[in-house]
C-alpha cells in the first residue's frame, strides 16, 4: 500500500464548477500537507500550505486536513479553464524535508 | 529572480551513458532534493541534501549519484544509464528556517534512455 493514495482521475468538469480532490493517508506522523499544481510540462507550483488539522482559504482555493481520518482535501470554486492541471498532494513529517507526493489528480475544466 | 533552474530541458542518451543533470537555486536555500515522475507513480525522492556537503539517498537512489560542493548547486549524475530511468527528474529547494517550509520546483529535465 502506498504511503499516500490520490486518485488520478481524469476529472472534467464544466467551467464555473466546484473542483474536490482528495488525499488519503497511512503515516500519522505527517503534520505538513500541501498541494502543487502542475501545468503540461512544467514543475510543480506550490498553491496550498497547512499545517496539522484544519481549514485554509486563499482565494478560489480550500485546503481542509482532517488528521483523525488521515484525509485531506482541496476545493476549487468557480473553476475557470486556466485551472486545468494535474493537482499532486504532498506531506512530510516534522522537521523532515522530504515529502510523500500522491499520485496527482489530473483536472480539465471545460469552456 | 530565477529560482529553481534545471539544464538540459531534454536528453536522450544511449543504454549505458553517463550524464550529468544540471540544478542550481539563487534563493540562498539551504535543503535540495531530486525527484523523479513516472506516470501514475507521483514524485519520487532520489537523494537530498540539507547543506553544503551533505548529501543522503531517499527513496529510489539506486544507479544516481549526488554532491553538493555549494549551496547553490546540486547535480545529479547517472552513472549508467538504464531504459528504467526514463522518466522526468525534478530539482526541488526549500529554505531550512524554523518548521518544515515549502518546496520550489524547477520545470524539470526529460530524459529518455534507448
Amino acid at each position: 500500500q502506498k504511503e499516500v493514495e490520490q486518485d488520478p482521475g481524469p476529472l472534467s468538469v464544466p467551467e464555473g464548477a466546484i473542483v474536490s480532490l482528495n488525499c488519503t493517508y497511512s503515516n500519522s506522523a505527517f503534520q505538513y500537507f500541501m498541494w502543487y499544481r502542475q501545468y503540461s510540462r512544467k514543475g510543480p507550483e506550490l498553491l496550498m500550505y497547512t499545517y496539522s488539522s484544519g481549514n485554509k482559504e486563499d482565494g478560489r482555493f480550500t485546503a481542509q486536513v482532517d488528521k483523525s481520518s488521515k484525509y485531506i482535501s482541496l476545493f476549487i470554486r468557480d473553476s475557470q479553464p486556466s485551472d486545468s492541471a494535474t493537482y499532486l498532494c504532498a506531506m512530510s513529517e516534522p522537521n523532515d524535508y522530504k515529502l510523500s507526493f500522491g499520485a496527482g489528480t489530473t483536472v480539465t475544466v471545460r469552456a | 529572480n530565477a529560482g529553481v533552474t534545471q539544464t538540459p530541458k531534454f536528453q536522450v542518451l544511449k543504454t549505458g551513458q553517463s550524464m550529468t543533470l544540471q540544478c542550481a537555486q539563487d534563493m540562498n536555500h539551504e535543503y535540495m532534493s531530486w525527484y523523479r515522475q513516472d506516470p501514475g507513480m507521483g514524485l519520487r525522492l532520489i537523494h537530498y541534501s540539507v547543506g553544503a556537503g551533505i548529501t543522503d539517498q531517499g527513496e529510489v537512489p539506486n544507479g544516481y549519484n549526488v554532491s553538493r560542493s555549494t549551496t547553490e548547486d546540486f547535480p545529479l549524475r547517472l552513472l549508467s544509464a538504464a531504459p528504467s530511468q526514463t522518466s522526468v527528474y525534478f530539482c526541488a529547494s526549500s529554505d531550512r528556517g524554523k518548521g518544515n517550509q515549502p518546496q520550489h520546483f524547477g520545470d524539470g529535465t526529460r530524459l529518455s534512455i534507448l
